[in-house]
């Protein structure tokens, strides 16, 4: 079955520093990936996207993933973190017969020192 | 167009009592999921139309729990005798089919089981 793990519950950056979050995924098939934020009382949204081509994936708000099959990971990174960017930030794979439905990881809280 | 509508926002009601969510998608979405998020998890998926018809539905969606979308547009999702374990934030999000990576999601419905 599809899963996600997010091995960090919560990170605790100082703004204007770099960022990583862990995300691995099991799947048997080529994987269908995905990066959200979810802000409070805000909707998820839709932060990069990964199905095929460069593994590396640019998104919105200067965030970029790195897809690596060998390591089944898809992790989410940013070079300069901001204020805002404080949020709890998910990792997805597409799953169903034809990606019909989304998979979430448990997620990751991020918080930013000023 | 101002995305995925969920009305309420927030539901307080007793246990044992019938409630009742409604969503409005993106209006030229044919697909329409609901998820269900509970404190510090990520969303987990319940059940997605396509149009009217109902393609799928998680386990999770016990027999209390029915969702419609009768004329393939809003879609409401009903809970009868409410248990304190349904208390979470519901979650819907619309997409064209085909491509799940553009799902957009609503704010969500918190519904509180006292």
């Amino acid at each position: 079955a599809q899963s996600v793990t997010q091995p960090d519950i919560h990170i605790t950056v100082s703004e204007g520093a770099s960022l990583e979050l862990r995300c691995n995924y099991s799947y048997g098939a080529t994987p269908y990936l995905f990066w959200y934020v979810q802000s409070p009382g805000q909707g998820l949204q839709l932060l990069l996207k990964y199905f095929s081509g460069d593994t590396l994936v640019q998104g919105i708000k200067g965030f970029e993933a790195e897809f690596k099959r060998s390591q089944s990971s898809f992790n989410l990174r940013k070079p300069s973190v901001h204020w805002s960017d404080a949020a709890e930030y998910f990792c997805a794979v597409g799953a169903g017969a034809s990606y019909d439905k989304v998979i979430f990881g448990p997620g990751t809280s991020l918080s930013v020192i000023p | 167009d101002t995305g995925v509508s969920q009305n309420p926002r927030h539901k307080i009601t007793k246990r044992g009592q019938n409630v009742t969510f409604r969503c409005d998608p993106i209006s030229e979405h044919n697909r329409l999921y609901w998820y269900r998020q509970t404190l510090g998890q990520g969303p987990e998926f319940l059940t997605y139309f396509q149009n009217e018809a109902q393609l799928e539905k998680s386990r999770l969606l016990s027999d209390r729990f029915s969702a419609e979308r009768p004329k393939g547009s809003f879609s409401t999702l009903e809970i009868q005798r409410t248990e304190q374990g349904d208390s979470a934030m519901y979650l819907c999000a619309s997409s064209f089919a085909e491509t799940l990576a553009e799902a957009f999601f609503g704010q969500g419905t918190r519904l509180t089981v006292v």
